[in-house]
């Protein structure tokens, strides 16, 4: 499979606990952005990976969240002490630059 | 504050009529311009994109960019069932896509 692919596909968790979520984006894809959607709405960015390199960060984004990419391959995300309005769909994308980004299946968060 | 605005719709148009979606974004300093499908439920697929002035057709698609105007529209020539979705504009700025909220288009068969 060379699309990115994103685990899990959906999960639900109670308000407070943490969350880890897994893209593994396009092999020679060196940019990784990882994005959250509430229904009616178009994309959010949340943050970018050039290789290893967290590039940018939205300003939106509260301290409980956190992205790595180890090595510029695969990225997670963690959302600490999760809270109802996290509820969303977290996608990730990646791009070779330029051209367009392909995204994952996404992950279905639920915060209960 | 950069924006790119879409007409949330719903857009109906009959079965084999011409659907027409339109954006326009307030960067003047962007370059690259998508069309991204997106079915409930599903993640954004990328339909076109385009880069400079004027049209440019892939199948039934065809992507038209007006820079001095700041506007770009998808057209859907002979539209079908399966072309009920809803339609995303995102505008290249910064090493990000600044994204429109959608809209939505129902093909009535």
């Amino acid at each position: 499979d060379t699309g990115v692919s994103q685990d899990p596909r959906h999960k639900i968790t109670k308000r407070g606990q943490n969350v880890t979520f897994r893209c593994d984006p396009i092999s020679e894809h060196n940019r990784l952005y990882w994005y959250r959607q509430t229904l009616g709405q178009g994309p959010e960015f949340l943050t970018y990976f050039q290789n290893e390199a967290q590039l940018e960060k939205s300003r939106l984004l509260s301290d409980r969240f956190s992205a790595e990419r180890p090595k510029g391959s695969f990225s997670t995300l963690e959302i600490q002490r999760t809270e109802q309005g996290d509820s969303a769909m977290y996608l990730c994308a990646s791009t070779p630059g330029g051209y367009g980004y392909t995204f994952g299946s996404g992950t279905r968060l639920t915060v209960v | 504050q950069k924006e790119v605005e879409q007409n949330s719709g719903p857009l109906s148009v009959p079965e084999g009529a011409i659907a027409s979606l339109n954006c326009t974004y307030s960067d003047r300093g962007s370059q690259s311009f998508f069309w991204y499908r997106q079915y409930s439920g599903k993640s954004p697929e990328l339909i076109m994109f385009i880069y400079s002035n004027g049209d440019k057709e892939d199948g039934r698609f065809t992507a038209q960019l007006n820079k001095a105007s700041q506007y770009v529209s998808l057209l859907i020539r002979d539209s079908q069932p399966s072309d009920s979705a809803t339609y995303l504009c995102a505008v290249d700025s910064n090493y990000q896509l600044i994204w429109g909220a959608g809209t939505k288009l129902i093909i009535k068969p």
